[in-house]
């Protein structure tokens, strides 16, 4: 079946602008996953949902950071006033219900200049 | 203390050879663990989950450390197709999944 899917693939915004990165998780997973990295690095989770409960936004680094999750799917993240340091892959991941195990897509690269 | 760590790398080893990667964990009521491949620019994938009583999957054995927080795997036979970087992830509660900083392996000819 399809995978995590991701768009765009990459996206170049100039300094100041805001951007948003959408992913489309496995159909019928029920927790998503939004993880940043940046060159060389390892993954920086940024927040996760599962179903219909609050999601874990602990690991956004600032106020600029924003997910939502409509209809338990497709997910959006949002970057506002994005920064250099923001430039980096940012991936998503789902997994079904259940099993711990997270399947990714393959990323939207980020490049703010 | 970082909450999962690895050995950074590189290991760079000759085709044939075994090579094994640790990775430790600082919260003793993980529960869940796997190791993931990453090639370069490319998106994390699943390899193997890590079981308690340690588990194989054709060149591939994963184990689990409970009382020293660790966990390894060992690749046998290296491939120059093994080349890559590979990422420990520990879960609490099926949730919270920390990843390792990766570890980077280069099978050489």
């Amino acid at each position: 079946g399809a995978g995590v899917s991701q768009s765009p693939s990459n996206k170049v915004t100039e300094k100041g602008k805001d951007v948003e990165l959408r992913c489309d998780p496995i159909s019928g997973h029920t927790a998503l996953y939004w993880y940043r990295q940046s060159l060389g690095q390892g993954l920086e989770f940024l927040i996760y949902f599962q179903g219909n409960s609050a999601p874990d936004k602990s690991g956004l680094p600032s106020d600029r950071f924003s997910a939502e999750r409509t209809g338990g799917s497709v997910s959006t993240l949002t970057i506002q006033r994005t920064q250099q340091e923001d430039s980096a892959v940012y991936l998503c991941a789902s997994s079904p219900g259940g099993e711990p195990q997270q399947y990714f897509g393959p990323g939207t690269r980020l490049t703010v200049t | 203390r970082k909450e999962v760590e690895q050995d950074p790398g590189p290991f760079n080893v000759p085709e044939g050879a075994t090579v094994a990667f640790n990775c430790t964990y600082s919260n003793s009521a993980s529960q869940s663990f796997f190791w993931y491949r990453q090639d370069c620019r490319k998106e994390p994938k699943l390899l193997m989950s890590v079981y308690s009583s340690g588990n194989e999957d054709g060149r591939f054995t994963a184990q689990l450390n409970r009382a020293s927080q660790y966990i390894s795997l060992l690749i046998r036979d290296s491939k120059l197709s093994d080349s890559a970087t590979y990422l420990c992830a520990v879960t609490l509660y099926g949730q919270n999944f920390v990843f390792g900083p990766g570890t980077r392996l280069s099978v050489l000819p």
